[in-house]
């Protein structure tokens, strides 16, 4: 069964702590995307990667931080150094060609207390 | 950079009826156009796509055209069902800079009334 998986689907954060978000995919993908979703908002990149060890800064890449040691994952770190943390995390990959579709995991929705 | 713009934001419509939801894009270098429903506490989920050297695409109920001229793509809906009602973003996407880089729309609240 193949597919992105996220985890945990909730999660709550104290402030000043830091958390990290899971991303696994077994579609053989090569890239790999961190989106964050807000109410009445389109999607917004925060970190991708083309290939394993490598990940470049999307568009709100402050706060936060990722990992590709591994095809498979793609961790998404949130630090404390991000302000307005609350939102919902989507983690999508493709192939990774010109035009090619990305394909979303089922998010995990994180909340400040 | 590219910017997407949807309309409208809410559309209600009686089961049955179709359903039109409009994009306008910035960036002429943009060739590729995903649509994604997203259900509540859901990720998006692609129903239907179009290439920028292709100008109408069906697929069942659901269509799709893209005017390239204009800058302008649709996503048509017929026959709705009260399982249509979600959440519709659309997309435009090109590569740039050695990635995909895709802009999403805004998004779409689909309530098809039984």
């Amino acid at each position: 069964d193949g597919g992105i998986t996220q985890s945990p689907k909730y999660l709550f954060r104290k402030e000043g702590q830091n958390v990290t978000l899971s991303c696994e995919q077994n579609l053989n993908h090569d890239a790999m995307y961190w989106y964050r979703q807000d109410p009445g908002q389109g999607l917004r990149l925060i970190y991708y990667s083309q290939i394993v060890n490598d990940f470049q800064k999307g568009d709100i890449a402050e706060g936060y931080s990722v990992s590709r040691e591994k095809k498979e994952s793609f961790p998404l770190t949130v630090t404390s150094a991000q302000k307005n943390p609350t939102a919902f995390y989507l983690c999508a990959s493709n192939v990774g060609t010109v035009t090619d579709t990305q394909y979303f995991g089922p998010g995990t929705r994180l909340t400040v207390l | 950079g590219e910017n997407v713009e949807q309309h409208p934001s809410t559309l209600s419509v009686q089961e049955g009826d179709s359903a039109v939801i409009k994009c306008t894009y910035s960036d002429s270098a943009s060739n590729y156009f995903p649509w994604y429903k997203q259900e509540l506490g859901k990720g998006p989920q692609l129903i239907i796509d179009i290439r920028s050297n292709v100008g109408e695409k069906k697929d069942q109920r659901i269509a799709v055209t893209l005017n390239k001229t204009a800058k302008h793509f649709s996503l048509h809906i017929t026959e709705t069902q009260p399982e249509d009602s979600a959440v519709y973003f659309c997309a435009a996407s090109m590569y740039s800079g050695g990635y995909q880089k895709v802009t999403f729309g805004t998004g779409t609240k689909l309530q098809v009334i039984p």
